[in-house]
């Protein structure tokens, strides 16, 4: 069964460091992973996927990367600010025959401080 | 569209009372995903549609749990005999096969 792993659990940082959330999975035979945010009592709004034939994607201050062979992501974040505060959880689905489901890992709590 | 929907967003019940939740995905999405959340854990897997075809279930979905999807199109949730154990957040996504999926905003089960 796919375990996900995510450290730190929880992360606190002045306003404008950059950072890095990692992810690791223990099943390499992916076919996505996607990184979501999620902020207290709400739902999971997507930030990133990226397919296991890729290496890395970008969406504005946020690139995660993805090795799979190792299992291993990370999310960096540049220049963070206090709205960045949330809880990143990154998930993984294997593939049309396997991929019924998504892994999650149990999060890494940001807290970014003014 | 405006994305995955669920309703209620809230819902207080009496132990032993049925429950019911309701999921609109994104209109052209043929999966759909149930998820069960507590509080400082990641979701867990409960039940998954492609289509209106519910393909595998989680053992967490014991038999006072039952999902549908009708017509490939919303899906319901019941929960039956509620205990205080089934309180938690109930997500549902959506996505077109393995691309990516989408959340809606929860609805928070507590039982009393």
């Amino acid at each position: 069964k796919q375990e996900v792993t995510q450290i730190p659990a929880a992360l606190s940082v002045p306003e404008g460091e950059n950072l890095v959330l990692n992810c690791s999975f223990t099943d390499s035979a992916i076919y996505n992973l996607q990184w979501f945010r999620q902020d207290p009592g709400k739902g999971l709004t997507s930030l990133l996927l990226i397919q296991s034939s890729q290496r890395e994607q970008t969406s504005g201050r946020l690139n995660a990367s993805l090795d799979k062979s190792s299992g291993r992501s990370t999310l960096y974040i540049a220049a963070s600010q206090p709205g960045d505060s949330a809880t990143y959880l990154c998930a993984v689905i294997g593939s049309l025959d396997t991929g019924n489901q998504f892994y999650f890992g149990t999060g890494t709590s940001l807290t970014v401080i003014p | 569209d405006t994305g995955v929907s669920q309703d209620p967003r809230h819902k207080i019940t009496k132990r032993g009372q049925n429950v019911t939740f309701r999921c609109d995905p994104i209109s052209e999405h043929n999966r759909l995903y149930w998820y069960r959340q507590t509080l400082g854990q990641g979701p867990e897997f409960l039940t998954y549609f492609q289509n209106e075809a519910q393909l595998e279930k989680s053992r967490l979905l014991s038999d006072r749990f039952s999902a549908e999807r009708p017509k490939g199109s919303f899906s319901t949730l019941e929960i039956q005999r509620t205990e205080q154990g089934d309180s938690a957040m109930y997500l549902c996504a959506s996505s077109l096969e393995l691309a990516e999926a989408f959340f809606g905003q929860g609805t928070r089960l507590t039982v009393v």
